[in-house]
């Protein structure tokens, strides 16, 4: 299977910061990685599909990249919706590994 | 308007069995494949199975041999059988539409249903 790593674990912020989170898979996944945001008691969100393409209705300030086996999510000026908690996820084979997630908090 | 209402959750003893079902609406489910995660309290995601549009079939290795997703087209339902169940199979569980007939990203989610594995 293939496994994917997310780092940091937990990240500190404040509104209106610049923030990145990478994600690392075990081996080559292309570009088949999607982003997700998930706040407490509820489901997650799609964010980013294909490593870099932002899905409808998504603020702009979020963007994707990467390819291979080391991607990137970055909020460009952190709003007081942001912080949830935010999973990387492969789909190159099925078995669709996530990471292990993000905790944004202010 | 897709939608996905996930049913069944509840409270099981170890090496009982519980059926999940997952009503779609405003999409066709041999068009999509379909998907249960799970998310244990406190925990990440994590894949449990999928059925492709083609009607193919994938399980992670946690539960290969006690769980089996199948659907009812005629019905919108995609259920997940489950037995033998361990105390680590407690989680809220979702189901999630794929974007396409085969492996790629969620796009829609249902909202979750618990599943409590306790004596």
């Amino acid at each position: 299977d293939i496994q994917m790593t997310q780092s940091p674990s937990a990240l500190s912020a404040s509104v209106g910061d610049r923030v990145t989170i990478t994600c690392r898979a075990s081996q080559s996944i292309s570009r088949w990685l999607a982003w997700y945001q998930q706040k407490p008691g509820k489901a997650p969100k799609l964010l980013i599909y294909d490593a870099s393409s932002l899905e409808s209705g998504v603020p702009s300030r979020f963007s994707g990249s990467g390819s291979g086996t080391e991607f990137t999510l970055t909020i460009s000026s952190l709003q007081p919706d942001d912080f949830a908690t935010y999973y990387c996820q492969q789909y190159n084979s099925y078995g669709y590994t996530f990471g292990q997630g993000t905790k944004l908090e202010i | 308007e897709v939608q996905l209402l996930e049913s069944g959750g509840g409270l099981v003893q170890p090496g009982g069995s519980l059926r999940l079902s997952c009503v779609v609406s405003g999409f066709t489910l041999s068009s999509y494949a379909v998907t249960w995660v799970r998310q244990a309290p406190g925990k990440g995601l994590d894949w449990v199975s999928v059925i492709t549009g083609d009607g193919l079939t994938y399980y992670a290795d946690s539960v290969k041999g006690r769980f089996a997703i199948s659907r009812d087209n005629s019905k919108n339902t995609l259920f997940l059988q489950m037995n033998s169940l361990r105390a680590e199979d407690t989680a809220v569980y979702y189901c999630a539409k794929s974007a396409s007939v085969g492996a790629t990203h969620f796009d829609y989610w249902g909202q979750g249903t618990l599943v409590t594995v306790s004596s």
